[in-house]
């Protein structure tokens, strides 16, 4: 089992959907939580930071963490063309050995 | 513009060759990362650097090389090319060496021919 497990999709969705992506993993041990965007043939753009559970709202981003289910989630409200990228769930444990461990990536399609 | 640059953005080689990728961290960051991406690996850990010092190996192969000079660049030294090491090679960064919340370059899009 990999520790981080993302469905690559696609997902295609129109204008103005709420668009929900999700990762699950296996080492309880990781306690940070990001949410990465990537645009064709770009670097990986840092979008949300939580720490342990719960959830964390920025504009129509929310990212939510329930530790006990081992699972992450990104909520997009109002989903625009713009936001059509490749999204990357990673955690990490922290602490002195730093090791930050990505899913693989779901690509997401908004059609105007 | 994550304030990580890389040079160079594309680059073709033959097998058995050797390349160096270089990457200037964020201004004030003192971590910096490799990682590599291809389409079936995902985004791959490769190996850390924390002011001068290795802080942290993943997946490297001993053919690959990195370090960081005291001006906290850094370069990735890739050798005796092979097919399989086409991929995509990003620099990322950070403040602390904790590095939860890392900056990533554009990337060094890499062809071994």
């Amino acid at each position: 089992q990999k520790e981080v497990e993302q469905d690559p999709g696609p997902l295609s969705v129109p204008e103005g959907a709420i668009v929900s992506l999700n990762c699950t993993y296996s080492n309880s041990a990781f306690q940070y939580f990001m949410w990465y965007r990537q645009y064709s043939r770009k670097g990986p753009e840092l979008l949300m930071y939580t720490y342990s559970s719960g959830n964390k709202e920025d504009g129509r981003f929310t990212a939510q963490v329930d530790k006990s289910s081992k699972y992450i989630s990104l909520f997009i409200r109002d989903s625009q063309p713009s936001d059509s990228a490749t999204y990357l769930c990673a955690m990490s444990a922290g602490g002195s050995n730093y090791k930050l461990t990505f899913g693989k990536g779901t690509l997401l399609t908004v059609n105007p | 513009d994550s304030g990580v640059t890389q040079t160079p953005k594309h680059l073709i080689t033959a097998t058995g060759q050797r390349v160096t990728l270089r990457c200037s961290p964020r201004s004030g960051d003192l971590s910096v990362y490799w990682y590599q991406q291809s389409l079936d690996q995902g985004l791959q850990f490769l190996i850390q650097y924390y002011n001068g010092e290795e802080r942290a190996k993943g997946n490297i192969l001993e053919r690959f090389s990195a370090q960081q000079f005291p001006d906290l660049h850094s370069e990735l030294n890739l050798s005796s090319l092979e097919l399989g090491d086409s991929a995509l090679y990003f620099c990322a960064s950070s403040v602390d060496p904790g590095g939860n919340t890392i900056y990533f370059g554009e990337g060094s899009w890499l062809t071994v021919v």
